[in-house]
Order: structure tokens, then C-alpha cells, then sequence
């Protein structure tokens, strides 16, 4: 069964800093691209950034682009987003997701979502 | 990047009844939108993708159509646990992924 589980979501002040960690199970992590989608209170999903399989081809969104750094650990099964110079308007929940298709396919068709780990930047 | 719009923006029926949401995008994206559902408290889910093909699991009762710009979720037969928001998302010209703004399926 595949499992995301999403952590290190919190409360933080603007300008700081957040690496949110996404541990995988239930599949062979290595081979699917993953990808991080916020949900702002009562909004839609917002993509955010996207790893490829191998961890060598990294896509962001502008509105993140220079301040959020996604990256993979394949031999612990863990996606990461490291989050700095964080601002009001990146207050959402942070979902991992996995990729439909095996690498070096990226897909960005998202067929399993972790629950989401809450992100809040307010002083 | 390419914009979707979703309508309407909330659509309330019964139990039974049949759904059609709608998806336009800015721009052509072929056959390229994927459906996801959202329920309150949860992840999304896909549902539909490259237009047609249901997800692993998906019911029958679930189907999409359209190509271009133009795309249409239809939901046979209402369930009571189809009540929940559903995104549209394309990925003809990404980065960025885009999501159309949501439709809430409520219960009329």
C-alpha cells in the first residue's frame, strides 16, 4: 500500500525558514518523480515544485522559484522542501504527492497525495 | 502559462442525479486535464486523467470528455460520497502545473 507521510509544518515568522520532509512507502520511491501542491485556507491547489525519479531535473513554480529547494533521499525513501525566506502568502497546507508514471517519465499526474502538513507564516 | 476556468462554482443536486462540470482552459492543451476530487479534511484524489482514462479504482460512473479547450467531468447516478470539490488540472505546457479553481458538488 502506498504511504505519504508529510512533516515538519508549523508556525514560523516571515523571513524564516521550514524544510518540510515527505517519507514514502509501499513503492519503489526511486522510480516515480514527485512533487509538492499547497492548498492555501479555503482555496484551491497551488503546484509548487516537481523532483524528477533520479533527483536531477527540479521544476518550481515563479512564486517560489530562488526561495524553495525540493530534493530526494532514494536510500531513505524521503522527499524534502526546504523552505526559506518565507512569506505571509505561503501560509497552506503541503501535500507530497507521487507521480503516475515510472521514471524517466514525469507525468505530473499525481496518484497519491500524503495528508498534508500545515505551514503557517505570521508573526 | 495556461489558465483554467471551472464552472460553475457550485452545483447543487441530489442523490441520483447526473453532474456535468466544465473545465476551459486559455489555451489548446490537446487531450491533456486530469480530474481530481477533494472531500473535506482530505488529499485529493485523482480521479480522470488525459481526459478519458479513469484512475485505478475510479467507478464507471465517472467520465470525462472534451479535447482543446473544452472539457467536461460528467458524475452518472449521483452517490452521497460524490459530494465533495473537484479540480481540474493540465499538463500540456508545464512547468507551472496548473489547477482550474474548484467546483463544489454540493447537496441540494
Amino acid at each position: 500500500e502506498v504511504q505519504l507521510l508529510e512533516s515538519g509544518g508549523g508556525l514560523v515568522q516571515p523571513g524564516g525558514s521550514l524544510r518540510l520532509s515527505c517519507a514514502a512507502s509501499g513503492f519503489t520511491f526511486s522510480n516515480y518523480a514527485m512533487s509538492w501542491v499547497r492548498q492555501a485556507p479555503g482555496k484551491g491547489l497551488q503546484w509548487v515544485s516537481t523532483l524528477s525519479g533520479s533527483g536531477g531535473s527540479t521544476y518550481y513554480a515563479d512564486s517560489v522559484k530562488g526561495r524553495f529547494t525540493i530534493s530526494r533521499d532514494n536510500s531513505k525513501n524521503t522527499l524534502y522542501l526546504q523552505m526559506n525566506s518565507l512569506r505571509a502568502e505561503d501560509t497552506a497546507v503541503y501535500y507530497c504527492a507521487k507521480d503516475l508514471y515510472r521514471s524517466p517519465l514525469i507525468s505530473v499526474l499525481l496518484d497519491f497525495w500524503g495528508q498534508g502538513t500545515l505551514v503557517t507564516v505570521s508573526s | 502559462e495556461i489558465l483554467l476556468t471551472q464552472s460553475p462554482a457550485t452545483l447543487s443536486l441530489s442523490p441520483g442525479e447526473s453532474a456535468t462540470l466544465s473545465c476551459r482552459a486559455s489555451h489548446s492543451i490537446g487531450s491533456y486535464l486530469a480530474w481530481y476530487q477533494q472531500k473535506p479534511g482530505q488529499a485529493p484524489r485523482l480521479l480522470i486523467y488525459d481526459t478519458t482514462n479513469r484512475a485505478t479504482g475510479i467507478p464507471a460512473r465517472f467520465s470525462g470528455s472534451g479535447s482543446g479547450t473544452d472539457f467536461t467531468l460528467t458524475i452518472s447516478s449521483l452517490e452521497p460520497e460524490d459530494f465533495a470539490v473537484y479540480y481540474c488540472q493540465q499538463r500540456r505546457n508545464w512547468p507551472p502545473l496548473t489547477f482550474g479553481e474548484g467546483t463544489k458538488l454540493e447537496i441540494k
